[in-house]
């Protein structure tokens, strides 16, 4: 089945303890994401990624560090977490040549205390 | 930055009647999308307009774009139960980074 997934699903941490997110995709895409959900914001994207080796900035990305070393996973880590990440976050990917419809992953729910 | 903005913010319809969302947006765009999610999941891409499109349909699903107004509608017609989820709009100018509007929160009655 093609799907995203994410892992973990539900984590409470405190601040300052690094932790790491992880996101893969079997469709063998290209681009992959990572947005986060806020009450009242919408969705906000924090990096992306293009293809192997290649990322970049999103509209939120401080605080946050991303790798893309093979092409199905897209970890999001979070060196040292504060309460303001606290939220809910979606991994997402597409094809290069339908880069703008996402598949996005089922999301992780992050509190920080 | 908020480019998208979905109204109304909240709809409660009864099955079966026709349900519309709007989605308005500030400056030029390449591509309007449509996403849906249902509560506290992940976001289901239904539909895709690009800049010189005006209409198009996918089954019960008809969205339009007016460029000049800079807005776009979502029509679901003949309402289920199962249509009950946040709807919304994301758009980009041809970047990498699509905005995404604060949704509009569907309800179908039974």
């Amino acid at each position: 089945e093609a799907q995203v997934t994410q892992n973990p699903r539900y984590l409470i941490t405190v601040t300052g303890k690094k932790l790491t997110v992880t996101c893969s995709q079997n469709m063998n895409h290209e681009y992959m994401s990572w947005y986060r959900q806020d009450p009242g914001l919408g969705l906000r994207q924090i990096y992306y990624s293009m293809n192997v080796e290649v990322t970049d900035k999103g509209d939120v990305p401080e605080g946050y560090k991303v790798s893309r070393k093979e092409k199905r996973n897209f970890p999001l880590i979070l060196e040292s977490p504060s309460p303001n990440q606290t939220s809910l976050y979606f991994c997402a990917s597409s094809p290069r040549d339908r880069v703008h419809t996402q598949y996005f992953g089922p999301g992780t729910r992050l509190t920080v205390l | 930055s908020q480019q998208g903005e979905e109204d109304p913010q909240a709809l409660s319809i009864q099955e079966g009647e026709n349900a519309t969302m709007n989605c308005s947006y500030k400056t030029s765009i390449n591509n309007l999308q449509w996403y849906r999610q249902n509560s506290g999941r992940g976001l289901v891409h239904l539909i895709l307009i690009r800049s010189n499109e005006r209409e198009k349909h996918s089954g019960r699903l008809r969205v339009t774009l007016d460029t000049s107004k800079k807005s776009s509608s979502l029509l679901i017609t003949a309402s289920r139960a199962a249509d009950t989820a946040s709807y919304f709009c994301a758009t980009d100018r041809g970047s990498y980074i699509p905005t995404f509007g604060r949704g509009t929160s569907l309800i179908v009655h039974p």
